[in-house]
């Protein structure tokens, strides 16, 4: 149980243009989903906070406008990096929790990370 | 102001060779404390929770346990498949955030 996906697991994309990555939860419900970003040899950094039909929360220095966040459903938040550069180049991993069989998870459980490469 | 560091940084060991890996820890209100897996160019694997201090939780060749300080992570006989990085985190009860170590990349040899 608690399985996270995402989607596409790597893109390519030219600066200038958006990409939107897919995060869903399997087979539990998430009422919350994270967005994290990780550079080579860095642990997680938090980017924002999303409750299921609620607008983001955004960690300071996180440019909301750049890195837009929906969560419209209890399986699927999604990512949008607006026009792209190289320096959004990194690795995303959202994570999720929330309701299975009625009780509330305490852990974050992670999808398996897209990385992004902006040329 | 929450924080966790974990220590080595690097650690190498021989298969079979036992050891710990440390995460220290300060945070306001604990609510729990996990540990994960990471393989290169893949997100993190969920291994366990601890809550309390004296609590203790066991898979395979790894246990971790818990004070009201720190929390290790010991891995008994390791094998090449263990070889990974892991991640101490903890969730805050005054941000409701989970914060992270910067994370022990374990090598063992065969």
């Amino acid at each position: 149980g608690a399985v996270v996906s995402q989607h596409p697991s790597w893109v390519i994309c030219k600066s200038g243009t958006s990409v939107k990555i897919e995060c869903r939860s399997l087979d539990f419900q998430a009422t919350t989903m994270f967005w994290y970003r990780q550079f080579p040899k860095q642990s997680l950094m938090l980017m924002a906070t999303s409750n299921e039909g609620s607008k983001a929360t955004y960690e300071q220095g996180v440019e909301k406008d750049k890195f837009l966040i929906n969560h419209a459903s209890l399986t699927l938040s999604t990512l949008t990096v607006t026009s792209a550069h190289p320096e959004d180049s990194s690795f995303y991993i959202c994570s999720a929790t929330g309701l299975a069989g009625g009780a509330a998870y305490n852990e974050q459980f992670f999808g398996p990370g897209t990385r992004l490469t902006v040329l | 102001e929450d924080q966790v560091t974990q220590s080595p940084e690097a650690l190498r060991l021989q298969e079979g060779e036992s050891s710990s890996l440390n995460c220290s820890y300060t945070v306001s209100g604990l609510r729990g404390l996990f540990w994960y897996r990471q393989d290169p160019g893949k997100g993190p694997e969920f291994l366990f929770t601890l809550y309390s201090a004296g609590e203790e939780k066991e898979k395979e060749r790894l246990k971790a346990t818990l004070t009201k300080k720190e929390s290790f992570l010991h891995i008994t006989a390791p094998k090449p498949e263990d070889s990974a990085t892991y991640l101490c985190a903890v969730l805050s009860g005054n941000t409701g955030k989970l914060i992270f170590g910067q994370g022990t990349t374990l090598q063992v040899k065969p």
